[in-house]
């Protein structure tokens, strides 16, 4: 098992709908949980952080932890073109320290 | 304020060449990361400075050395590459002291390194 695993897609989504990002981790332990928006040829932008279960929301994106289940999601809501990126799952997990491990990424593609 | 920055953004060398990758905060964040991204792959961590003090290094080849002069800097010297070294290098800070990836970490652009 990965310690970080996302689908790695490409999801496609219409204007103005709904995306739904899924990230699963293999560490029980692990605190810390972010994702990242990289746009091709550009580095990692952090989009949003959340150490608690349950969901936190920042304008358009919501993320939400359930740590029983070592899941966690991106919600965006209102998708625009411009939201046409990989989003990248972060964790830190403990492989003989702790540290942050990336997910593979999910490929979105907003359609106008 | 929420920069990293780094220099140069394209770097193309030689295997034989010795070039430096340079980054630089000013968040007063204690901890620095050097990742390696190749196309369509996740960043892979490389070292981390915690306090200025090289606290992880992921088995990488001794032709990457790091080196933290301050708190705001950053430095990778590489030395006798070879092509598949060629990647994005990325630079990134965080507040967290012991570099443990308890905060998040806000990346620079990036050096996009050619090895020929």
């Amino acid at each position: 098992q990965k310690e970080v695993e996302q689908n790695s897609g490409p999801l496609s989504v219409p204007e103005g709908a709904i995306a739904s990002l899924n990230c699963t981790y293999s560490d029980r332990g692990s605190q810390s949980f972010f994702w990242y928006r990289q746009y091709s040829g550009k580095s990692p932008e952090l989009i949003m952080f959340i150490y608690s279960n349950g969901d936190k929301e920042d304008g358009r994106f919501t993320a939400q932890l359930n740590k029983a289940s070592q899941y966690v999601s991106l919600l965006i809501r209102d998708s625009q073109p411009s939201d046409s990126a990989t989003y990248l799952c972060a964790v830190n997990i403990y492989t003989g320290g702790f540290k942050t491990i990336f997910g593979a990424g999910t490929r979105l593609f907003v359609k106008a | 304020d929420t920069e990293v920055t780094q220099t140069p953004k394209h770097l193309v060398m030689g295997m034989t060449n010795k070039k430096s990758l340079k980054c630089e905060q000013h968040m007063g964040h204690r901890a620095m990361y050097w990742y390696k991204q190749k196309a369509k792959k996740p960043p892979e961590l490389m070292f981390v400075y915690s306090y200025e003090k090289l606290s992880i290094n992921e088995s990488v080849p001794s032709r990457f050395s790091p080196e933290c002069p301050n708190s705001s800097l950053l430095n990778l010297h590489l030395h006798a590459l070879q092509p598949e070294d060629s990647a994005l290098y990325l630079c990134a800070s965080s507040q967290d002291p012991q570099g443990r990836g308890t905060y998040e970490q806000y990346f620079g652009p990036g050096t996009r390194l050619t090895v020929t």
